[in-house]
């Protein structure tokens, strides 16, 4: 069935330092890709998605990396800060677009 | 525009209870969808309901209902509560059913004593 595989569980890292999170997904008809960041008692916030016909994209120190031969997608934080701490899900769906397969989450820990 | 919004924010239930939970997406948002959040499961899919119509549904039991009014709120049903409905429960609006991305609300958090 659909699923979604994050890794690590848990990230913890120095202030200015760079954080990668990486997530492999199943199903073949996924096409597009989201994350999201939720902190404490917070709704998700989504902070960038990527779609299939794209290898990767940037919004200032976030990045998104998609292979879709191997299934895998990745977000890169550069520059670190405490406020980046958090959780984050990565996320795939197919074109019904409506239904979200969510990884189970990375605890961020950005020490300052 | 106004965000997402959930009613009610908190709930108490006993088990066998069935509680109504209330969506109201961003104003011209059509799709919305529903998720189970659980520190052991996650988020998980229930359902999408998309011009009152549900699209998709996820591996829930037939306990967990929902439906769309012609305004697009949206409201989900549990019916006879057990402990382990005890969650955060999200749901999200997108515009339609042509584009990607869900915005959240800030959820219900339901506690089944």
């Amino acid at each position: 069935g659909e699923n979604v595989e994050q890794h690590p569980s848990t990230l913890s890292v120095q202030e200015g330092d760079s954080a990668v999170i990486k997530c492999t997904y199943s199903d073949s008809a996924s096409n597009y890709f989201p994350w999201y960041k939720q902190e404490l008692g917070k709704r998700p916030q989504l902070i960038i998605d990527i779609r299939s016909n794209v290898g990767e994209k940037k919004d200032q120190r976030i990045a998104v990396t998609l292979n879709k031969t191997a299934k895998h997608f990745s977000l890169h934080i550069t520059e670190t800060q405490p406020e980046d701490s958090a959780v984050y899900f990565c996320a795939a769906s197919d074109n019904q677009g409506g239904k979200l397969i969510f990884g189970q989450g990375t605890e961020l820990s950005v020490k300052p | 525009k106004a965000g997402v919004t959930q009613t009610p924010r908190y709930l108490i239930k006993t088990r066998g209870q069935q509680v109504t939970l209330s969506c109201s997406p961003i104003s011209g948002h059509r799709s919305v969808s529903w998720y189970q959040q659980t520190p052991g499961q996650g988020l998980q899919f229930l359902f999408e309901y998309f011009s009152e119509t549900q699209r998709n549904k996820g591996n829930f039991p037939g306990r967990f209902s929902g439906r769309q009014f012609s305004n697009s709120r949206s409201e989900m049903n549990v019916s006879t509560l057990e402990l382990g409905d005890s969650a955060l429960y999200l749901c999200a609006s997108r515009r339609a059913v042509s584009t990607d991305t869900q915005y959240f609300g800030p959820g219900t958090r339901l506690t089944v004593l």
